[in-house]
């Protein structure tokens, strides 16, 4: 299976800020990454597909970029709202699609 | 728009069964790939199952030859029958869509979760 690992796994910020999260896989997989976002007691919300594609009705503040191992996402300009936990999901290797642990975003 | 209601969890012991259930609004069921995505107490979630627009199923290797997902076309739901449960099943079962929109195998839409504990 296909490891991804996430970094950091918790960081402290403030509103305003930007914001940079990384998801690093075991292997190549091409732009197969998503990112999504987790309000606790919620499910989990898709934010960008293949690597860099904005799911519809996601605000611009959130980007994705990279490809192969390294990726990225970064929020600029933190408002309260995006206070979650962050998860990377590789859709390369499918249908055994893995998860990373996740970073856990909080309000310093 | 676009629901997913998932219900059936429960507190059950060590090797009991368990069906789950995911009604669909605004969607049908059989005409995307459908999901079963769980999420054990503090972690991050792991895929399951899927059910393809054919009929075929994939598993994930924890749950291979215990669980058996399918759907009623008649009701648009889609079911996780889960046998011989371990403790280390507990976990929030979420149903998820693939998106179709792309190639991406996204999970653009979730349901709200249900709860399934496994202990004695």
């Amino acid at each position: 299976d296909i490891q991804l690992t996430q970094s950091p796994s918790s960081l402290s910020a403030s509103i305003g800020d930007r914001v940079t999260i990384t998801c690093r896989a075991s292997r190549s997989i091409g732009t197969y990454l998503n990112w999504y976002q987790q309000r606790p007691g919620k499910a989990p919300r898709l934010l960008i597909y293949s690597a860099s594609s904005q799911q519809s009705g996601v605000p611009s503040r959130f980007s994705g970029s990279g490809s192969g191992t390294d990726f990225t996402l970064t929020i600029k300009s933190l408002k309260p709202e995006d206070f979650a936990t962050y998860y990377c999901q590789q859709s390369y290797s499918t249908p055994t699609y893995t998860f990373g642990q996740g970073t856990k975003l909080e309000i310093k | 728009e676009v629901l997913l209601v998932e219900s059936g969890g429960d507190l059950v012991q060590p090797g009991g069964s368990l069906r789950l259930s995911c009604a669909a609004s605004g969607l049908t069921v059989s005409g995307h790939q459908m999901n079963w995505v769980r999420q054990a107490p503090g972690k991050g979630p792991e895929w399951v199952s899927l059910i393809l627009t054919g009929g075929s199923t994939n598993y994930a290797d924890s749950v291979k030859d215990r669980f058996i997902i399918f759907r009623d076309d008649s009701s648009n739901t889609l079911f996780l029958e889960m046998n011989d449960l371990r403790v280390e099943d507990t976990a929030i079962y979420y149903c998820a869509r693939i998106s179709d929109d792309d190639d991406s195998d996204a999970f653009d839409v979730w349901g709200q979760g249900t709860m399934v504990t496994v202990s004695s």
